[in-house]
C-alpha cells in the first residue's frame, strides 16, 4: 500500500536490549524525520534526514542511531534501550519544503509504542 | 536556544464560538510556520501552512495570523464544531542549513468543543 509505514506498532522489550524501528515510504519523499511524543513534552525531534546518506541530530539524538542507505527507509535504532525511552516514536515524511505551490507538508505514520521494562 | 510556546492548559469552548491557539516562539526568526491536528493515537495531520511575508492565510473555517515582530502565530477555528476536538500544534523549521528541515513542534494546545 502507498504512504509511510511503521514497524513494529507495539514493542515491548528490556533495558539494555537493541531495538531498531523500521519506517517505510512509497513515495520518495527527500526529507524524513522521527519524533518521539510523551505527555507534557509534545513532538520531539530525534533525528531528520534531507536525502539519503545525509542524516542531522534534532532536540534529542542521544542513545539513537539512524541510517538512510535508500531514499525510502529511515530505520532508528536504541543501541541500549533505557526506560527513559518509553514513548510513541513517529516517522514522518515531506517531499520538499514550502516552495512554489508546495507547503512542506509532513505525512506521518502511525506511530509505534514502545515500552522499556 | 530556541523555543516554541503554547499554551498547554486545554481550551474548553462552546459549539460555535470561535477558538483562539497561540504559538509563541523564541530566539529565531523562522521563514514560515506551519499547524497540524492531532487526534488521540493517530500520528498529526498537516492543516495550515502561513510565510513570514503572509500575515494572514485561510482555509475554510480556519484562520492562521504571522506576526514575525511579536513573535507569534494565531490559529482561529471560526463556528467550532465537536469534530473540531483535538490537540493542534504549530511546527517552525529550525535547521540552521539550507537545504536541511528541522521541523520543531511545539507541545500542542488540547481543544475541547462543548455541544
Amino acid at each position: 500500500d502507498a504512504g509511510i509505514t511503521q514497524s513494529p506498532r507495539y514493542k515491548i522489550t528490556e533495558t539494555g536490549r537493541q531495538v531498531t524501528l523500521m519506517c517505510h515510504q512509497t513515495w520518495s519523499h527527500s526529507y524524513m524525520f522521527w519524533y518521539r511524543q510523551d505527555l507534557g513534552h509534545g513532538l520531539r525531534l530525534i533525528y531528520y534526514s534531507a536525502a539519503a546518506d545525509i542524516t542531522d541530530k534534532g532536540e534529542v539524538p542521544d542513545g539513537y542511531v539512524v541510517s538512510r542507505s535508500k531514499t525510502e527507509n529511515f530505520p532508528l535504532t536504541l543501541e541500549s534501550a533505557t526506560r527513559s525511552q518509553t514513548s510513541v516514536y513517529f516517522c514522518a515524511s515531506s517531499e520538499s519544503g514550502p516552495g512554489q505551490g508546495h507547503t512542506g507538508e509532513l505525512f506521518f505514520g502511525e506511530g509505534s509504542r514502545l515500552t522499556v521494562l | 536556544s530556541q523555543k516554541i510556546e503554547q499554551n498547554s492548559e486545554a481550551l474548553n469552548i462552546q459549539e460555535g464560538k470561535t477558538a483562539t491557539l497561540t504559538c509563541n516562539y523564541t530566539n529565531y526568526s523562522p521563514a514560515y510556520l506551519q499547524w497540524y491536528r492531532q487526534d488521540p493515537g493517530r500520528g498529526p495531520v498537516f492543516l495550515l501552512l502561513i510565510r513570514e511575508n503572509e500575515k494572514e492565510k485561510r482555509k475554510e473555517r480556519l484562520k492562521v495570523t504571522f506576526d514575525t515582530t511579536l513573535k507569534q502565530s494565531l490559529f482561529h477555528i471560526t463556528a467550532s464544531q465537536p469534530a473540531d476536538s483535538a490537540t493542534y500544534l504549530c511546527a517552525l523549521d529550525l535547521a540552521m542549513d539550507t537545504g536541511r528541515r528541522a521541523l520543531t513542534f511545539g507541545s500542542g494546545t488540547r481543544l475541547q468543543v462543548q455541544p
